[in-house]
């Protein structure tokens, strides 16, 4: 079983599209995370939610819109794609406190043309 | 703020190498340190922590002590074999419930046959 599985692997489409990536995580964890990783492999975090309470919301353009139904899913929606959206974008997963580490999806590449 | 600084790669070594990854940080209060792997088109795996001074970390023959007087955890391996050829991130994370990882930019690391 995989514990923090995003969906999909691969994302290709146009400038000005809206899209969505999905993540869920089967290990209880309490607090889950987006992450954004450019093309220089730098990771920057985006959101985080703890028990679907928005906990961090850095400096992120409002076409990004987090969404947590409960606290085993994040889904992460953007409108209006900009070709700087291109990225590889993380979903991750922790106890309450990021103190003991993060448990990483796959991740989701991301490509606007 | 709280930062991490790694040495900027690649790292090109032979197989059988000694490996050391230098990594520095500055944290607002007591950190926990972390080292991660990715491996290529993969997601980010633990490979050690270290939650408190003198603390070492070990992995897969990977090793990593947290210093607090030079607020320093450099990574070091023996023997790397070409299996190791992956980027390697250095994380800390401060504070209670709501906290994150704080990554430094990752290293590229290369082992040749």
């Amino acid at each position: 079983d995989t514990a923090v599985s995003q969906t999909p692997k691969y994302l290709v489409t146009q400038m000005g599209n809206d899209k969505s990536i999905k993540c869920e995580q089967n290990l209880g964890h309490d607090t889950m995370y987006w992450y954004k990783q450019d093309s220089k492999k730098f990771l920057k975090i985006m959101f985080s939610y703890n028990n679907k309470e928005l906990i961090i919301n850095e400096t992120v353009p409002n076409r990004f819109s987090p969404k947590s139904p409960d606290k085993a899913h994040l889904n992460l929606h953007i409108n209006s794609l900009e070709l700087g959206d291109s990225a590889v974008y993380f979903c991750a997963s922790s106890q309450v406190t990021a103190n003991y580490g993060y448990t990483f999806g796959s991740g989701t590449r991301l490509t606007v043309v | 703020g709280d930062s991490v600084t790694q040495m900027e790669g690649p790292v090109t070594l032979s197989e059988e190498a000694f490996l050391t990854i230098n990594c520095t940080y500055t944290a607002t209060g007591y950190p926990s340190l972390f080292w991660y792997v990715q491996y290529p088109g993969e997601g980010l795996q633990l490979l050690l922590k270290a939650t408190k001074a003198d603390d070492k970390g070990s992995n897969k023959g990977f090793e990593a002590t947290y210093r607090k007087e030079t607020t320093s955890f450099h990574l070091e391996k023996g023997s790397v074999q070409v299996s190791d050829s992956a980027v390697y991130f250095c994380a800390l994370s401060v504070g209670a419930a709501g906290n994150k990882l704080t990554f430094g930019g990752g290293t590229r690391v290369l082992v040749k046959p």
